[in-house]
């Protein structure tokens, strides 16, 4: 089955840690992104990424880093600079920049709960 | 202003009735409209896309109004399923690239 793997689904962090959130498609998608979610608020974009070694900055980029070596791979850093990390991480997927009309739905991963203890 | 508005809620409905959500989206360059349900603690799903021409998947009907900006979902006899956040997401032109863009969500509670 064709789909979206974040991993792990619960991570705790202690102040001052780095920690990665792992994405994983198989879907042939160009585009991917990553979402952050607090409790009772809308999904705001952290990193997107159109293509294969290239990502761009979202509304909230800072304190995060991103790379995309591989068509199927975004994994997500949390660094230490990120004040306030405690949130629901959702990845996401979709054709990409080719594919602009109504067929470009956007696919997500199950999210990743991160906590700092 | 935000990109993508919605009101927040919630709204609290009998099961049976029948409860529209609006959103209006600013970047009048917009491509793909869609509806998300996001249940409590878990990933959104894609509930319909949306089209100028309307479209209607068994109780729930989404409509397109490009010249208002407007995005609207209708859900016609309520089941106590449907209680959960409902998101509106646009493909938003930004550099070259369509960023999907969402509102904060309507969260709906069908009540017996």
């Amino acid at each position: 089955d064709g789909g979206i793997t974040q991993s792990p689904k619960y991570l705790f962090r202690k102040e001052g840690q780095n920690v990665t959130l792992s994405c994983e498609q198989n879907l042939n998608h160009d585009a991917m992104y990553w979402y952050r979610q607090d409790p009772g608020q809308g999904l705001r974009l952290i990193y997107y990424s159109q293509i294969v070694n290239d990502f761009q900055k979202g509304d909230i980029a800072e304190g995060y880093s991103v790379s995309r070596e591989k068509k199927e791979s975004f994994p997500l850093t949390v660094t230490s600079a990120q004040k306030n990390p405690t949130a629901f991480y959702l990845c996401a997927s979709n054709p990409g920049l080719r594919y602009h009309r109504s067929g470009n739905t956007i696919y997500f991963g199950e999210g990743s709960w991160l906590t700092v203890v | 202003r935000k990109e993508v508005e919605q009101d927040p809620g919630p709204f609290n409905v009998p099961e049976g009735a029948t409860v529209a959500f609006n959103c209006t989206y600013s970047n009048s360059a917009s491509q793909s409209f869609f509806w998300y349900r996001q249940d409590c603690r878990k990933e959104p799903k894609l509930l319909m896309s949306v089209y100028s021409s309307g479209n209607e998947d068994g109780r729930f009907t989404a409509q397109l109004n490009r010249a208002s900006q407007y995005i609207s979902l209708l859900i016609r006899d309520s089941k106590l399923s449907d209680s959960a956040t409902y998101l509106c997401v646009v493909n938003m032109a930004s550099g070259g690239s369509y960023i999907p863009t969402f509102g904060r969500g309507t969260s709906l509670i069908v009540h017996p």
